[in-house]
């Protein structure tokens, strides 16, 4: 049971224009969610995160939007940067749960 | 301050063979997180451990699997007689306390041959 979802495997940008990825989840006890930043033989960087009391949150390139009612969120990225070509994650917790659970990641590539 | 440290980076072991994974946490943090990615798959949780104690282990294999966070010491994944199936990459984590966010250490990519 999937229950946070990242339908596409990968996304190819160019750079300098907008990175748009997206997340499905079907746990609506899911209450926090988070992003990660992954390069290949290393673990994980938290990029950004969103309370569900929240639609919205900003940091620097970097927006997360979550639509409550479509269980949905999306991360963008603008403008996106060669060093932004890593796989990212979507994960999510519930109200005092410590773990987290992921989406099967969506490998980024942006274009000079 | 140094991250979340694991060892060895790559282990190799032969089935029927024991794996010991392990994690030192960063100063500070003790609560410890272990997850397993599986090739083409996203993270999937473990364990989560504060010190000698086992916070919630729903991700945990019933056989062959066990972790631990001693007082004194890095906290340890151990796969006694491993599979193929058992390849993969293992990730530690670590937090100051339970209702922080969590920093990853680089993982230990495990293969069976």
């Amino acid at each position: 049971d999937q229950q946070v979802k990242q339908n596409s495997p990968s996304l190819s940008v160019q750079e300098g224009r907008i990175s748009i990825l997206n997340c499905d989840y079907t746990n609506s006890m899911f209450d926090y969610f988070l992003w990660y930043k992954k390069y290949p033989a290393e673990g994980p960087t938290f990029l950004i995160s969103i309370s569900s009391i929240k639609d919205k949150n900003e940091d620097g390139r970097f927006t997360v939007f979550l639509n409550k009612s479509a269980k949905h969120l999306s991360l963008h990225i603008v403008p996106s940067q060669p060093g932004d070509s890593a796989v990212y994650f979507c994960a999510a917790n519930g109200v005092g749960a410590q773990k987290l659970v992921f989406g099967q990641g969506t490998r980024l590539t942006i274009n000079p | 301050n140094a991250g979340v440290m694991q060892n060895p980076r790559h282990l190799v072991r032969r089935r029927g063979q024991e794996a010991r994974l392990r994690c030192s946490p960063m100063k500070g943090h003790s609560h410890v997180y272990w997850y397993r990615q599986l090739p083409e798959e996203g993270l999937k949780f473990m364990v989560y451990l504060q010190k000698e104690n086992i916070i919630d282990e729903s991700g945990m294999p019933k056989e062959r699997f066990s972790a631990e966070f001693p007082k004194e010491g890095p906290s340890i994944l151990r796969i006694q007689q491993v599979v193929r199936g058992d390849s993969a990459a293992y990730f530690c984590a670590s937090s100051p306390r339970a209702d922080y966010g969590y920093t990853f250490g680089s993982g230990t990519r495990l293969t069976v041959v």
